[in-house]
């Protein structure tokens, strides 16, 4: 019953240091999505992958780079963390695109970077 | 443009309380509509939808109904638990950008 797993759960980095926050699902789902959630601002969609091998951006891409080698597996990566990355970040599958609005989430990635 | 638009919070209740989260929306074409839960320390789950006027979406209690006249999304609960303690986000799907547009979420908090 793993559904979509989110690593590391927290994280503090100082800025300019760069991290991997990893997602990983096991449904076998072809869509998946990395948002962050600020207070006041609700979901941002960051990138987005419709299959492996294929990514683009979302609404908010700056800052953040990713890749889908595998179905199961979608990277986020911090190349130089800034203090306006400091928010929660949420992986996201489903098996029917965004548009079905029936999404997976995993449990959260809360960054500080300080 | 497109969005959606869900009351502030946060919403204090008593337990046994009736429980109303308002949502409305715009959009560019005939959306879906969603409302989604997330309890303290987890992600966000879908928790019911309505693809059409008129449908109504209802689990654990919750229900909502398709209102195109109003463009309106409701969320209601006849009876909260101090378990219903969440952040509730309504979305839709018909964005001008082909992406879920996403409300800013309303915490509601149940006192025993």
């Amino acid at each position: 019953n793993a559904g979509v797993t989110q690593t590391p759960k927290f994280q503090v980095l100082k800025t300019g240091q760069s991290m991997t926050l990893q997602c990983a699902q096991d449904m076998n789902h072809e869509y998946m999505s990395w948002y962050r959630q600020d207070p006041g601002m609700g979901l941002r969609l960051i990138h987005y992958s419709v299959g492996a091998g294929i990514t683009d951006q979302g609404e908010v891409p700056n800052g953040y780079n990713v890749s889908r080698s595998t179905t199961e597996d979608f990277p986020l990566r911090l190349l130089s963390a800034a203090p306006s990355q400091t928010s929660v970040y949420f992986c996201a599958s489903t098996s029917g695109g965004e548009l079905s609005g029936e999404l997976f989430f995993g449990e959260g990635s809360r960054l500080t970077v300080l | 443009g497109d969005s959606v638009t869900q009351m502030e919070g946060p919403v204090t209740l008593s337990e046994e309380a009736f429980l109303t989260i308002n949502c409305t929306y715009t959009a560019t074409g005939y959306p879906s509509l969603f409302w989604y839960v997330q309890y303290p320390g987890e992600g966000l789950q879908l928790l019911l939808k309505a693809t059409k006027a008129d449908d109504k979406g209802s689990n654990k209690g919750f229900e909502a109904t398709y209102r195109k006249e109003t463009t309106s999304f409701h969320l209601e609960k006849g009876s909260v638990q101090v378990s219903d303690s969440a952040v509730y986000f309504c979305a839709h799907n018909a964005g001008n950008n082909r992406k879920l547009i996403w409300g800013l979420g309303t915490s509601l908090a149940v006192n025993p």
